[in-house]
């Protein structure tokens, strides 16, 4: 299985910062990556494809970068609806796997 | 959009089976695939497997051969079943859709909490 870890678990910010959140893969996934948020008792939602292509409607402020093993997602300042969980996951291979999430505080 | 709606028993007894349905409104079942999304109180999120109608099933291996999921295009619903479910079964489930034509998941349904517990 491809193992994704992400960094930091949890991190606390405030309303018009710039937050990146890192996900790492244990091997080689090209650019098959996903970003999803998740806000308390939601399902998550989906924010960025194929490691940087957004998802309509997702506000520009999001944006995710990265290939191969290393990936970033990005948020160029930070709304007070943005304070969630979020998670990447791979789409290279089966199973597909998520990363232990990454929670967004004020 | 493609709408999507868990039921089943909020509550299993330890060594029983878990059984869910997803019920799919507007649109076709068909070109997608049909996964089930677990994730435990308070930690991350699992695949568990999923079903492309009419072609083919892929079930995370995790899961040890515990999992079934079935799909009856008649009445539009996905199906889950855990076996011999313990503790650690203990989670919200999701019904996640996928179009065939993409490689991530785009609509969730709002998930069920199932309790394993006697």
């Amino acid at each position: 299985d491809i193992q994704m870890t992400q960094s930091p678990s949890s991190l606390s910010a405030s309303v018009g910062d710039k937050v990146s959140i890192t996900c790492r893969a244990s091997q080689d996934i090209g650019n098959w990556l996903a970003w999803y948020q998740q806000t308390p008792g939601k399902a998550p939602k989906l924010l960025i494809f194929r490691a940087s292509t957004s998802q309509m409607g997702v506000p520009s402020r999001f944006s995710g970068s990265g290939f191969g093993t290393d990936f970033t997602l990005t948020i160029n300042g930070l709304q007070p609806e943005d304070f969630a969980t979020y998670y990447c996951q791979q789409a290279n291979s089966f199973p597909r796997t998520f990363g232990q999430g990454t929670k967004v505080d004020i | 959009q493609v709408q999507l709606q868990e039921s089943g028993p909020g509550l299993v007894k330890p060594s029983e089976t878990l059984s869910l349905t997803c019920t799919v409104s507007d649109g076709s079942m068909r070109n997608y695939f049909w996964s089930w999304i677990r994730q435990p109180p308070g930690k991350g999120l699992e695949w568990m497997g999923f079903i492309y109608v009419g072609g083919s099933t892929h079930y995370n291996p995790s899961l040890q051969g515990r999992v079934t999921i079935s799909a009856d295009t008649s009445k539009k619903q996905i199906s889950l079943t855990l076996t011999s479910v313990t503790a650690a079964d203990t989670a919200v489930y999701y019904c996640v859709s996928q179009m065939a034509t993409v490689d991530y998941f785009d609509y969730w349904g709002q998930g069920t909490l199932v309790t394993v517990s006697s």
